[in-house]
């Protein structure tokens, strides 16, 4: 079926250092891909998104990457600090459509 | 938390008693969401909202119920709690004028509802 799921369940970096959290698609319909970042005790919030016809997307300290070929996305965090501790989501979905589907979510620690 | 609120936070409740969640917007977003959320799963959809009155299932539905009749909410009804539907829900809009996400399928979630059924 259906799935996004993420490569690692737990991620421990070094504060300063950057932050690599990978995740994988199946449905190659999907063409609208979100990062959220989850607190504990907090609801999803949004980080950055891309579109399938880009392939890199940068904001601020975040930088998406698609490549639609091996069907994987994956959200670089720069120089990780101690507030960037979280559950990050990848999810996909399809324009307009209404079946967001949600990876189980990768845990950053940041060690200071 | 994009003018989400949910209520309550937290419920404690006993088997067979139903139960009333409620989300409200003042975003006016079109689009309307319920999703649980559980140890070892992704967020899972419940059910969702197109417009005022209209509604669908999502794939986790069964033993839930939903109404919209007013475009700032959304009520997610257990009709008869079970142990199976301990969980927290977050409730979710999209559809509004591009945000910081750029696009209209952004969607944005509430505070969640942590709901334990005894």
């Amino acid at each position: 079926g259906e799935s996004v799921g993420l490569h690692l369940p737990t991620l421990s970096v070094q504060e300063g250092d950057n932050s690599i959290i990978n995740c994988a698609y199946s449905n190659s319909a999907s063409d609208y891909f979100i990062w959220y970042k989850q607190e504990s005790g907090k609801g999803p919030q949004f980080i950055i998104d891309i579109r399938s016809n880009m392939d890199k997307r940068q904001g601020q300290r975040v930088t998406v990457l698609l490549n639609k070929t091996v069907k994987h996305l994956s959200l670089q965090i720069a120089a990780t600090q101690p507030g960037d501790s979280a559950v990050y989501f990848c999810a996909g979905t399809n324009t307009g459509g209404f079946k967001t589907i949600f990876g189980a979510g990768t845990r950053l620690f940041v060690k200071a | 938390d994009a003018g989400i609120t949910q209520s309550p936070r937290h419920k404690v409740t006993e088997t067979g008693t139903p139960v009333t969640l409620r989300c409200h917007q003042t975003e006016n977003h079109r689009y309307m969401y319920w999703y649980r959320q559980d140890p070892g799963h992704g967020l899972r959809l419940i059910h969702y909202s197109y417009g005022v009155k209209d509604t669908d299932k999502g794939e986790v539905s069964d033993g839930y119920s939903v109404s919209r009749s007013k475009t700032e909410d959304f009520l997610l009804t257990l009709e008869s709690a079970t142990s199976s539907q301990t969980s927290v829900y977050f409730c979710a809009i999209s559809g509004g004028l591009a945000g910081p996400g750029g696009s209209t399928d952004t969607q944005y979630f509430g505070p969640g509802t942590r709901l334990t059924v005894l």
